[in-house]
């Protein structure tokens, strides 16, 4: 399968752990994003890579969060001092750059805080 | 106001019906638009990507009305298994970055 994979596929924790996801983007895609999505709302933008660059940031994000893509393949999405709020799916997309480019979407990572 | 809206629904439509939801987007400027599928508790997937002509695909047909910045979304001879949450999404700037509605929920009724 060479779709778009993300692991864990469920997380469960305690309020105040770290949590780290990974995402792995289709391989010939140089964008990669990650979104956020509760019940009921469409994705919540987070963030997004072109290659490695981070090139933008959702100005909804605290500072707990932080993404890397350190040789523009594979990401992670670390959360520190989890909160209940951050209870959510974790979505990763990727796709090409340009006109008409659609994102395809990973199966997603459901965090838990307890 | 939001940059794409959508009816959140549900809409309840009996099988074989022909059912339409239409996608309001703010930025003028905006070239990319697609409608995807979400079932729940999965991940969105592409349902088809929407052309300024218009397209068809199967029993779905998609529509951009620059004029008024919107796009639709026409689902003919309806299936139960049309039953989703349908998401509109429109580029939000010149760097191709895609912005998401909250998707408008589609049920079909036997």
């Amino acid at each position: 399968d060479t779709g778009v994979s993300q692991n864990p596929r469920h997380k469960i924790t305690k309020r105040g752990q770290n949590v780290t996801f990974r995402c792995d983007p289709i391989s010939e895609h140089n964008r990669l994003y990650w979104y956020r999505q509760t019940l009921g709302q469409g994705p919540e933008f987070l963030t997004y890579f072109q290659n490695e660059a981070q090139l933008e940031k959702s100005r909804l994000l605290s500072d707990r969060f932080s993404a890397e893509r350190p040789k523009g393949s594979f990401s992670t999405l670390e959360i520190q001092r989890t909160e209940q709020g951050d209870s959510a799916m974790y979505l990763c997309a990727s796709s090409r750059t340009g006109v008409n480019q659609p994102q395809h979407f990973g199966d997603g990572t459901r965090l838990s805080i307890l | 106001r939001k940059e794409v809206e959508q009816d959140p629904g549900p809409f309840n439509v009996p099988e074989g019906a022909t059912v339409a939801f239409n996608c309001t987007y703010s930025n003028s400027a905006s070239q990319s638009f697609f409608w995807y599928r979400q079932d729940c508790r999965k991940e969105p997937k592409l349902l088809m990507s929407v052309y300024s002509s218009g397209n068809e695909d199967g029993r779905f047909t998609a529509q951009l009305n620059r004029a008024s910045q919107y796009i639709s979304l026409l689902i003919r001879d309806s299936k139960l298994s049309d039953s989703a949450t349908y998401l509109c999404v429109g580029e939000l700037d010149s760097n191709y970055q895609l912005i998401w509605g909250a998707g408008t929920k589609l049920i079909i009724k036997p």
